[in-house]
C-alpha cells in the first residue's frame, strides 16, 4: 500500500465550479498536512498548511483533514482558469527522525475551462 | 516575500560527469531539503540537512550524492558521476525555525543527462 494516494486525474471543470481534491494516507504518524500548487516547469507553491483535524479556510480554498479516516481534502470555490495546475498533497510525520521530510501524493491535474 | 532560489534552471551534462546544483534558501530558515521529480512521477525526498549535517537521507541518496552548505547562504547538491536515470527536476526547499513548519520550494533545476 502506498503511503499517500492521490488520483492523478485529469480533472476538468467549468469556470465557477467547486473543485474537490483528495488524498488518503496509511501512516498514522503523519501529523502535518499541506497542499501545494504546481504550474508546469515550476516548483511547488504552498497553498494550505494544517496539523489538526477539521477545516481551515483561506479565501477560496478550504483544507479538510480527517485523521480518523486518514483522508484529506482541498476544496476550491468559484474556480478560475488561473487555478489550472497540478495540486499536490504532502504530509510529514512526528517520528524519531523529526526531520520534517515531506511525503507527496502523485498530484492531481486540474483544468478549469472558461 | 522571501523565496528560495535555484541555479541553474536547466543543466545538460554528459553521463559520468559531475554536476553541482545550487540553492539559496530563505535567510532565516534552518532546515534544508532536496527533492527530486522524475517526469510524470511524484516528488520524492532525497535528503534533509540541519545544523551542518545530514539529518535523514532516502534510499535514492547513495554515495554518488553529497550535500554541502559551504557558506551562510548557499546549499548545494553534488552528483559525482551522473547516470541517465538522474535526469529529473531537482527542488530545494527550506523551512524554519522549526522543522514542522511548511516548506518553501524553489523553481527547481531541470537536469538532463545525455
Amino acid at each position: 500500500q502506498k503511503e499517500v494516494e492521490q488520483d492523478p486525474g485529469p480533472l476538468s471543470v467549468p469556470e465557477g465550479a467547486i473543485v474537490s481534491l483528495n488524498c488518503t494516507y496509511s501512516n498514522s504518524a503523519f501529523q502535518y498536512f499541506m497542499w501545494y500548487r504546481q504550474y508546469s516547469r515550476k516548483g511547488p507553491e504552498l497553498l494550505m498548511y494544517t496539523y489538526s483535524s477539521g477545516n481551515k479556510e483561506d479565501g477560496r480554498f478550504t483544507a479538510q483533514v480527517d485523521k480518523s479516516s486518514k483522508y484529506i481534502s482541498l476544496f476550491i470555490r468559484d474556480s478560475q482558469p488561473s487555478d489550472s495546475a497540478t495540486y499536490l498533497c504532502a504530509m510529514s510525520a512526528i517520528d524519531s527522525s523529526n526531520t520534517g521530510k515531506l511525503i507527496f501524493g502523485q498530484g492531481t491535474t486540474l483544468q478549469v475551462k472558461p | 516575500e522571501p523565496e528560495v532560489t535555484q541555479t541553474p534552471s536547466h543543466q545538460v551534462t554528459q553521463m559520468g560527469q559531475e554536476v553541482i546544483l545550487r540553492c539559496v534558501p530563505i535567510s532565516n530558515h534552518l532546515y534544508f531539503y532536496w527533492y527530486r521529480q522524475i517526469l510524470g512521477q511524484k516528488v520524492e525526498f532525497l535528503v534533509s540537512f540541519y545544523n551542518n549535517e545530514i539529518s535523514e537521507k532516502s534510499e535514492i541518496f547513495d554515495d554518488q550524492f553529497s550535500v554541502e552548505r559551504p557558506d551562510g547562504s548557499n546549499f548545494t547538491l553534488k552528483i559525482r558521476s551522473t547516470k541517465l536515470e538522474d535526469s529529473a527536476m531537482y527542488f530545494c526547499a527550506s523551512t524554519g525555525p522549526q522543522f514542522n513548519q511548511p516548506q518553501h520550494f524553489g523553481d527547481g533545476t531541470r537536469l538532463s543527462i545525455l
